[in-house]
């Protein structure tokens, strides 16, 4: 199985500040097609997840431009330029590159 | 518009088999490439893929669990079935459908809770 890690797992963030959360694969995760399979999803309290990002950078319909991926290989990102109140939860990546798919552990995003 | 939505027991006893229901609309399972998916989340912990059943009936599984699992659909009905044998106390989880084209959309989850 790929293995996916998050850092950090915690991440207290001033509103209004950029809030930023590293992703890396045990394996690179570019497919045989040669997309990246690489996502983001955003899981308020209570609610399930939400997907944020597909495929490394691509904005989900309905998601503010103040979230972002980036990344190739086995390193990626999320960036969230100015944080909001409504960002609090816990963040996963997801790689869907490889059968079984797998998430990270998460990220907790908090306000300071 | 997609919508998918879980059902089943809310409470198991241990060594019994789950059966959990995802009724799904919006799009078909008769259509090339779509699937639909069974992911888990303990309470306080992270996402965990169970199983995803295709169009044609192609299944996959977690390495993990696969001796435990039984995935299949009804296409008739809009529906995928998610059997688990043998529950444990942890495998106390809300119990998540999905579309498995790009995970875009999600059920509200089924809390489950295996306990004598």
């Amino acid at each position: 199985d790929i293995v996916m890690t998050q850092t950090p797992l915690s991440s207290p963030v001033t509103l209004g500040q950029p809030a930023s959360i590293s992703c890396r694969s045990s394996q690179s995760l570019v497919h045989s097609d040669k997309n990246t399979y690489l996502s983001w999803l955003q899981q308020r309290p209570g609610q399930p997840p939400r997907l944020l990002i597909y495929k490394i950078s691509n904005r989900f319909s309905g998601v503010p431009d103040r979230f972002s991926g980036s990344g190739a290989g086995t390193d990626f990102t999320l960036k969230i330029s100015r944080v909001e109140a409504e960002d609090v939860g816990i963040y996963y990546c997801m790689q869907a590159t490889q059968s079984p798919i797998t998430f990270g552990q998460g990220t907790r995003l908090e306000i300071k | 518009q997609i919508t998918l939505k879980e059902s089943g027991p809310t409470l198991v006893k241990p060594t019994q088999t789950l059966t959990l229901t995802c009724t799904f609309s919006g799009f078909s399972l008769n259509t090339y490439g779509v699937g639909v998916a069974w992911i888990r989340q303990p309470p306080g912990k992270a996402l965990e893929w169970l199983a995803l059943i295709y169009w044609d009936d192609d299944k996959r599984y977690s390495p993990s669990l696969k001796s435990r699992l039984t995935i299949t659909k009804d296409t008739s009905k809009n529906q995928v079935v998610l059997t688990m044998t043998n529950m444990d106390p942890v495998d106390t989880a809300t119990y998540y459908c999905a579309h498995a084209n790009g995970y875009q959309y999600w059920g509200q989850g089924t809390l489950v809770t295996v306990s004598s």
